[in-house]
């Protein structure tokens, strides 16, 4: 059984740092391109990364570009979103997403529970 | 990149069917796109993946009842015998470059 699981967000002042993590298990986490979606209160999905595979290629939203930073370990099945810089408007939760393709883009079949991340003073 | 458009709400009766629109934007009419379901404090749930010929392919444990279909700029999702459950915010996705969401569709079940 595919799982994701996301940890890492709470409260925190604007201009500070968090780093949020996505537990993978059920697949070769390694073979499928992986990233981030996120979802203000009361709002739709908002796409925010994706890594491919190997870690090798990233891309951003524009909204993120230069504060955040997407990352994964292969070796610990594991997904990360450095995100630094923090602004009240990045208050939402965050989802990790699996793409479906191997090693390509594509729909995301898999997402996880999500965690909040909360920018205020 | 497309732009996808979707209508902010609908409803249906329980046991009634219903139709949800994903509308792609103008140079876009050959993508794929994806449905996604949220229900209430949850997280997203994949339901499908429609081609721009209509065909689809359903995610894991996705009841009979979802169908999808195809028309020009146009992708649909079809809920059939609708249940309370069904109740939820509907989304679909699509991708080039990056990946971009409709701004969903909630549905209300009567």
């Amino acid at each position: 059984e595919v799982q994701l699981v996301e940890s890492g967000g709470g409260l925190v002042q604007p201009g500070g740092s968090l780093r949020l993590s996505c537990a993978a298990s059920g697949f070769s986490f390694n073979y499928y391109w992986m990233n981030w979606v996120r979802q203000a209160p009361g709002k739709g999905l908002m796409w925010v990364s994706r890594i491919n595979n190997d870690g090798s290629s990233t891309t951003y939203a524009d909204s993120v570009k230069g504060r955040f930073t997407i990352s994964r370990d292969n070796a610990k099945n594991t997904l990360y979103l450095q995100m630094n810089s923090l602004r009240a408007e990045d208050t939402a939760v965050y989802y990790c997403a699996k793409v479906g393709d191997i090693s390509s883009s594509g729909e995301f079949d898999y997402w996880g529970q999500g965690t909040l991340v909360t920018v205020s003073s | 990149q497309p732009v996808l458009t979707q209508s902010p709400s609908a409803s249906a009766s329980l046991g009634a069917s219903v139709k949800l629109t994903c509308t792609l934007s103008s140079g876009h009419s050959s993508y794929a796109i994806a449905w996604h379901q949220q229900q209430p404090e949850k997280g997203p749930r994949y339901l499908m993946k429609i081609n721009s010929d209509g065909t689809h392919s359903k995610g894991d444990g996705v009841p009979d009842r979802f169908s999808g279909s195809s028309s020009g700029a146009e992708r649909y999702l079809t809920i059939s015998s609708l249940q309370s459950e069904d109740e939820a915010d509907y989304y679909c996705q699509t991708w080039g470059t990056n990946w971009v969401f409709g701004g969903g569709t909630k549905l209300t079940v009567l």
